[in-house]
């Protein structure tokens, strides 16, 4: 049982470039999303997903796509990655009902140049 | 979305108990209190969590208010690795919020421990 696995671990990015970090989860869990964190703040969410076909936005979703074709994966995209961009990615899932306890990734560390 | 505040940060004498509060003024029935840690350099994990009474896990205690409109995480005996980030937030997860499950996480309380 891995839990929650995202790759890569760490990224480095010239300004203009695409990318994907993948997200996989064994658990059979519908509820996925994404968070990002930068310096000494807390997390983010861009975006979320209650089941494969659905998603919808976060707090911060621009500049970033997400899609949910299986209920294992969900990759989050960058199509023009911005020096803004540079941050730490977690992504989490859960059971979707009842109390929900989220179980995070290890993170993906991303650096756009 | 419910909302949460907790102290920006907190210190404690390792071994002694310590007693991290979170208010949730506009917490509804249907809102289940999540606590999560993240350790330095890692991802967020799951701490505890309750809905009205309180909860014991081998991690730490929850004490929920009787008005539910706030909380408390209890660490009995602090230790060294008891370090880190800890975020209290609100989760109602019911077919009637269906595609409404912004889950969000404010900046926590970062608790530091004293040797």
């Amino acid at each position: 049982n891995a839990g929650v696995t995202q790759t890569p671990k760490f990224q480095v990015l010239k300004t203009g470039q695409s990318m994907t970090l993948q997200c996989a989860q064994d658990m059979n869990h519908e509820y996925m999303s994404w968070y990002r964190q930068d310096p000494g703040m807390g997390l983010r969410l861009i975006h979320y997903s209650v089941g494969a076909g659905i998603t919808d936005q976060g707090e911060v979703p621009n500049g970033y796509n997400v899609s949910r074709s299986t209920t294992e994966d969900f990759p989050l995209r960058l199509l023009s990655a911005a020096p803004s961009q540079t941050s730490v990615y977690f992504c989490a899932s859960s059971y979707y009902m009842g109390p929900g306890e989220l179980f995070f990734g290890e993170g993906s560390r991303l650096t756009v140049l | 979305d419910a909302k949460t505040t907790q102290p920006n940060s907190m210190e404690s004498n390792e071994e002694e108990p310590v007693h991290l509060p979170c208010n949730h003024s506009t917490i509804s029935g249907t809102d289940y209190i999540h606590w999560y840690r993240q350790l330095p350099s890692q991802g967020p994990e799951y701490v505890i969590h309750g809905l009205t009474s309180n909860v014991n896990n081998r991690m730490a205690s929850l004490a929920i208010a009787e008005d539910r409109k706030s909380s408390t995480l209890i660490l009995h005996r602090a230790t060294l690795r008891d370090a880190a980030v800890y975020y209290c937030i609100l989760r109602v997860v019911s077919i009637s919020n269906f595609g409404n499950e912004k889950l969000t996480f404010g900046t926590g309380t970062r608790l530091t421990i004293i040797p």
